[in-house]
């Protein structure tokens, strides 16, 4: 069973407007992180967020901030005042703090910033 | 400080050959990740090291898959008698294992190509 899922392949968003990237995870372990990462056309990974399942609040780094609705089980990346630099691949992943360790990523979204 | 880093960044061989694949995490970090990436699609796992104990290797599609990771640092991932199919970008990644987030940071990646 799929574990991530993101549903919009591409996004598009004017420079300066904000976009919220969607990403819905499924999971029956209690304690879980949700992680946000970028990759540019040179195919770096970039860690953008993460919110950890007990944290109450939603998590923000400078432009970034994640939507965590945990009764929903969603973790939506949301971007303010998008610069073209944003355009990137985004990538939603789950690891869970019991059994496997390593990180379960999403399909992603490819976010394309028109000026 | 260093990245992670990863060699070659390309690598072309022909079927049936066997290739080796290298990943120097960042120092200090005790848990090692392999990924794989298809084009255009997200990251799979392959396997996981977390210091001495035994590695995770729940993710390796096929026995032609190996990996080792030699005194807590440097990895190798082997595949042995290379498919058309194993074309793909390879992904390191590491992480500490104290804090909450257990972050994970990637390499650059190994591109592989199998004519």
């Amino acid at each position: 069973a799929q574990k991530i899922t993101q549903t919009q392949p591409g996004m598009f968003v004017q420079e300066k407007e904000a976009v919220t990237l969607d990403c819905t995870y499924d999971t029956s372990d209690p304690s879980y992180g949700l992680f946000w990462y970028k990759q540019p056309s040179s195919g770096e990974m970039i860690f953008l967020i993460y919110q950890g399942s007990y944290d109450q609040q939603n998590a923000t780094e400078g432009r970034y901030s994640l939507n965590f609705q945990k009764a929903r089980k969603s973790a939506n990346l949301v971007i303010s005042a998008s610069q073209l630099g944003d355009s990137a691949m985004y990538f939603c992943a789950m690891r869970e703090h019991t059994g496997r360790r390593a990180l379960t990523f999403g399909s992603g979204t490819r976010l394309q910033v028109q000026p | 400080g260093a990245g992670v880093s990863q060699s070659p960044s390309n690598k072309v061989t022909e079927k049936g050959k066997d290739v080796e694949l290298r990943c120097d995490p960042i120092s200090g970090h005790t848990a090692l990740y392999w990924y794989r990436q298809s084009l255009g699609q997200g990251l799979e796992f392959l396997i996981y090291f977390q210091g001495n104990s035994a590695p995770d290797k729940s993710g390796l599609p096929s026995d032609r898959f190996s990996a080792e990771r030699t005194g807590g640092s440097v990895s190798t991932l082997t595949i042995q008698r290379t498919q058309q199919e194993d074309s793909a970008v390879y992904l390191c990644a590491s992480s500490s294992v104290s804090g909450s987030s257990y972050e994970q940071y990637f390499g650059p990646g190994t591109r592989l190509t199998v004519t």
